[in-house]
């Protein structure tokens, strides 16, 4: 079974800082790793898609890195600002009980402050 | 390019009560997920639909919950009774197909209370 999870729950950070937030997975056969962002009463915006066979993506201000082997992604924020505020959840998705699917972490919810 | 609707937004209910939560996705998309977000946790998956058929409903509690896809446009999914424990944001999501790397596009969610 796969099992995503996402420390810190929470995050505050004072604005211009470089951040990290991590992301862990116990089943590394996965297809690939997403990072998402949730604003308030909103729904999930892709971020950011990295593959298996990929070591990071950039856009950005935001950096992912994965390492598909110790099961873990990192999601690197430069300079951040008050609207980078958000819950920043990641994804894996991979074959569970024969199907395709996207697991979730539970989330990292960030605070900027000006 | 409209995003995926949802309605309503906010819905509050007693417990043993139904209620119905409506979707339209981006048009053109083939894939549609219900997914459902309790405080403090990530979505999990309650039902994804390929066109208008059930492709995975692996964790939709069948004996209360229900959905369908008609015409294999619109969606909606369906609590009858609704009991404590639903209290959550729906989410809907769609996608042009199921390849891996398809990129899913959510909607703003229905908060429901059950009371």
């Amino acid at each position: 079974k796969q099992e995503v999870t996402q420390i810190p729950a929470a995050l505050s950070v004072p604005e211009g800082e470089n951040l990290v937030l991590n992301c862990s997975f116990t089943d590394s056969a996965i297809y690939n790793l997403q990072w998402f962002r949730q604003d308030p009463g909103k729904g999930l915006t892709s971020l950011l898609l990295i593959q298996s066979s990929q070591r990071e993506q950039t856009s950005g201000r935001l950096n992912a890195s994965l390492d598909k082997s110790s099961g873990r992604s990192t999601l690197y924020i430069a300079a951040s600002q008050p609207g980078d505020s958000a819950t920043y959840l990641c994804a894996v998705r991979g074959i569970i009980q024969g199907a395709q699917k996207l697991v979730f972490g539970q989330g990292t919810r960030l605070t900027i402050n000006p | 390019e409209a995003g995926v609707a949802q309605s309503p937004r906010y819905k509050i209910i007693e417990k043993r009560q139904s209620v119905a939560f409506w979707c339209n996705p981006i048009s053109g998309h083939a894939t549609l997920y219900w997914y459902q977000q309790i405080l403090g946790q990530g979505p999990k998956l309650l039902i994804q639909f390929q066109n208008n058929g059930v492709v995975d409903d692996s964790q939709l509690p069948k004996d209360r919950f229900s959905a369908e896809r008609l015409k294999g446009v619109d969606s909606t999914l369906k609590i009858q009774p609704a009991k404590l424990e639903d209290s959550a944001v729906y989410l809907c999501a769609s996608s042009l197909g199921v390849g891996r790397s398809e990129k899913l596009f959510f909607g703003s969610g229905t908060q429901l209370s059950v009371l």
